[in-house]
């Protein structure tokens, strides 16, 4: 069965320094990744993907991830935070077999400090 | 412009009362999806349909149902019958079961006391 863990439920960082969100899956299949945002009250928006293809996939907002099947890890990292950055992030593995199912990630919180 | 609308955004009900949260999308995706959030859990998925007049059932659906009667709507109703109703919905859709990702709606707000 396939799942997802994000270590750290909050993440505090200086606007400016790098952003590292972690994320590792379980999956019985190859997987497809996904990171999501989600700023407060509101719906989520796609960052970034992982199908198939090359492994560090750049996406929105200078967001990037790297698929790494030894490890089973689909970090996030960014350069330089921005204080818009803070919201809550989600990393998400698509279900293989089930109509396009994403299981999603417990979720971190990112705060930026000025 | 495309996208998912979800409506209301906030609603507040009375304990054993059914109420129904509303979800269209105008992206002419085949598959939708209801979520349901809470603090510290991530997303649940309660509802799927792939298809017009077809839909499964996910992690959490009971006290939930959903209907599936035209391809832009997939309304969402939790019933007297779900022990814990207050949270955040999300609905979302996606191009069809061989689509990657899913396009998500603003959410509706729950609140029942």
């Amino acid at each position: 069965a396939q799942s997802v863990t994000q270590l750290g439920s909050h993440v505090s960082v200086s606007e400016g320094a790098l952003v590292l969100l972690r994320c590792n899956y379980s999956s019985s299949v190859p997987p497809y990744l996904f990171w999501y945002v989600q700023y407060p009250n509101q719906g989520l928006q796609l960052l970034l993907k992982y199908t198939t293809g090359a492994t560090l996939v750049k996406g929105i907002n200078g967001f990037e991830a790297e698929f790494k099947k030894s490890e089973t890890s689909f970090h996030l990292t960014k350069p330089s935070a921005h204080m818009s950055d803070a919201a809550e992030y989600f990393c998400a593995v698509r279900h293989g077999n089930q109509g396009g199912k994403l299981i999603f990630g417990q979720g971190t919180e990112l705060s930026v400090k000025p | 412009d495309g996208g998912i609308t979800q409506s209301p955004k906030y609603l507040f009900r009375k304990e054993g009362q059914n109420v129904t949260l509303s979800c269209e999308q105008n992206l002419n995706h085949d598959a939708m999806y209801w979520y349901r959030q809470d603090p510290g859990q991530g997303l649940r998925l309660i509802y799927y349909s792939q298809i017009v007049n077809d839909f499964q059932k996910g992690d959490i659906a009971e006290g939930y149902s959903v209907s599936r009667e035209k391809k832009e709507s997939f309304p969402l109703t939790v019933t007297s019958a779900q022990k814990n109703p207050t949270a955040f919905y999300l609905c979302a859709s996606s191009m069809g079961t061989r689509a990657y990702e899913q396009y998500f709606g603003p959410g509706t707000r729950l609140t029942v006391t």
